[in-house]
């Protein structure tokens, strides 16, 4: 199993530019998220999915959108790429434990740069 | 704004020594989580407590937590160079969302 994978690793984009993040994971795992990780601060929500073809959004969704076609792809995009979305973006899935909590697996981030 | 917050910023510690970190929250939750993440990794899973559970132990990790004071301490025993890592804790809602603090960051070192 290659677990949580993402695409690309590393990416550097001009303002105005828009570009995909592709994550897929192979666990059949219902839930699926999208994190941003800035410098001193812990991961924020962006937008997340509890089944193929739903989405909703998270802590800063403004920005970005996302879709979940397939279960297993989970695909976040950039619009209109500005300065202040430079970051290390993570994509994760969950699984549901006993009792209702869940555990998530990360992948290995997408380091993005908007200049 | 952050669920989570995590005391010490950063720790550095000597092999062989325990590590504790703290994690404060604000609102009620449904369990919480500790993960660690190695320099330009992902995240990784160690541990989650139930709002109903008090402690939990896995390996060298024990986890409390203090639902009316709303905190949470993981403690490391005896670690190790390849404890060096960022711990955070992240509390999670009966949706499976989570909110994650800023993160402890532990050097241990040989």
């Amino acid at each position: 199993n290659a677990g949580v994978t993402q695409t690309p690793k590393f990416r550097v984009l001009k303002t105005g530019q828009s570009m995909t993040l592709l994550c897929a994971q192979d666990m059949n795992h219902e839930y699926m998220y999208w994190y941003r990780q800035d410098p001193g601060m812990g991961l924020r929500l962006i937008h997340y999915s509890v089944g193929e073809g739903t989405t909703a959004k998270g802590e800063v969704p403004d920005g970005y959108n996302v879709s979940r076609l397939k279960k297993q792809n989970f695909l976040l995009g950039l619009e209109s790429a500005a300065p202040s979305q430079t970051s290390v973006y993570f994509c994760a899935s969950g699984v549901e434990g006993k009792g209702g909590h869940y555990e998530q697996y990360f992948g290995p981030g997408t380091r993005l740069t908007v200049t | 704004s952050q669920q989570g917050e995590e005391d010490p910023q950063a720790l550095s510690i000597q092999e062989g020594e325990n590590a504790t970190m703290n994690c404060s929250y604000k609102t009620s939750i449904n369990n919480l989580q500790w993960y660690r993440q190695n320099s330009g990794r992902g995240l990784v899973h160690l541990i989650l407590i139930r709002s109903n559970e008090r402690e939990k132990h896995s390996g060298r990790l024990r986890v409390t937590l203090d639902t009316s004071k709303k905190s949470s301490s993981l403690l490391i025993t005896a670690s190790r160079a390849a404890d060096t890592a960022s711990y955070f804790c992240a509390t999670g809602d009966s949706w499976g969302k989570l909110q994650f603090g800023a993160g402890t960051q532990v050097v241990v070192t040989p």
